[in-house]
C-alpha cells in the first residue's frame, strides 16, 4: 500500500529560526510528492512538488523540500520561520498504480512564536 | 478569479435531511475529487471523477452520491444526514501528473 507519514503532530519554532516539518513515504516505483499548507478555515494551498530532477525543490513563500530516496523522506524546510507560517502542513503522494489518487499525511501543525 | 469554488461555505442542517454541495473549477482540469476532513484534520478521499466518469469510489455510505454533469462541475448529494457526517468537505481538481487545487471547503454541521 502506498502512504505518507508525518511523525509529528506539532512543531514549535521561534520566529527567525529554521524550521523542518518531516514526511516519509512508502510507494512502489518513483514517487510524486507534494506539500500543502492549510490556514484556519481555508482550503489546502499547494506549496511545492517533487516529480523528478533536483532533490532540493523550491516552492512558495520561501519553503523548500529535500527528496531523499535512501531515507524515503521529503522533509519541508524554511531557513527563517515567520509567525505567519503558523498553519497546518500536509505531505501527499500520488498513487503510482492509480495516478488519479493522492494519499495525504495526517498533517503537522506548525506554531511559530514571536 | 476563483479556481475551484464550492457552495455553500457553511451548511447547518438537522439529522435526516438531504443536502447538496456544489463544486465548479475553471482550470480546465479533467479530474475532480471530494475529500472529507474530520475533526482531527485527517483528509480522506471519497470520490473522484475523470471527464464525468466515476473513477474512485472509496468506502463511503451510499447515502453519499456524487454527480458530475460536465468535467467542470462535481456535486455531492447527501441523503438522510447523520451526526457523524459533520465535517469539512473539500472539492479539488487536477490534471494528470500535476498537483491538486482545492476549494475553500464546506463546513457541514448536522444537529
Amino acid at each position: 500500500a502506498q502512504s505518507v507519514a508525518q511523525p509529528e503532530d506539532q512543531v514549535n519554532v521561534a520566529e527567525g529560526n529554521p524550521l523542518t516539518v518531516k514526511c516519509t513515504y512508502s510507494v512502489s516505483g518513483n514517487p510524486y510528492l507534494f506539500w500543502y499548507v492549510q490556514y484556519p478555515n481555508r482550503g489546502l494551498q499547494f506549496l511545492l512538488k517533487y516529480i523528478t530532477g533536483d532533490n532540493l525543490v523550491k516552492g512558495s513563500y520561501g519553503f523548500e523540500a529535500e527528496f531523499n530516496k535512501s531515507q524515503t523522506s521529503f522533509h519541508l524546510k524554511k531557513p527563517s520561520a515567520l509567525v505567519s507560517d503558523s498553519a497546518l502542513y500536509f505531505c501527499a503522494v500520488r498513487d503510482t498504480a492509480n495516478f488519479n489518487k493522492f494519499y495525504f499525511g495526517s498533517g503537522t501543525k506548525l506554531n511559530v512564536k514571536p | 478569479d476563483t479556481a475551484v469554488s464550492q457552495t455553500p461555505k457553511y451548511l447547518v442542517t438537522q439529522m435526516g435531511n438531504d443536502k447538496s454541495i456544489k463544486c465548479e473549477q475553471n482550470l480546465g482540469h479533467d479530474t475532480m475529487y471530494w475529500y472529507k476532513q474530520d475533526s482531527k484534520k485527517f483528509l480522506k478521499i471519497m470520490f473522484s471523477y475523470n471527464n464525468k466518469e466515476l473513477i474512485i469510489n472509496e468506502t463511503v455510505p451510499n447515502r453519499f452520491s456524487p454527480k458530475s454533469p460536465d468535467k467542470a462541475h462535481l456535486n455531492l448529494h447527501i441523503n438522510s444526514l447523520e451526526l457523524g457526517d459533520s465535517a469539512v468537505y473539500f472539492c479539488a481538481s487536477t490534471r494528470q501528473g500535476s498537483e491538486a487545487f482545492f476549494g475553500q471547503g464546506t463546513r457541514l454541521t448536522v444537529v
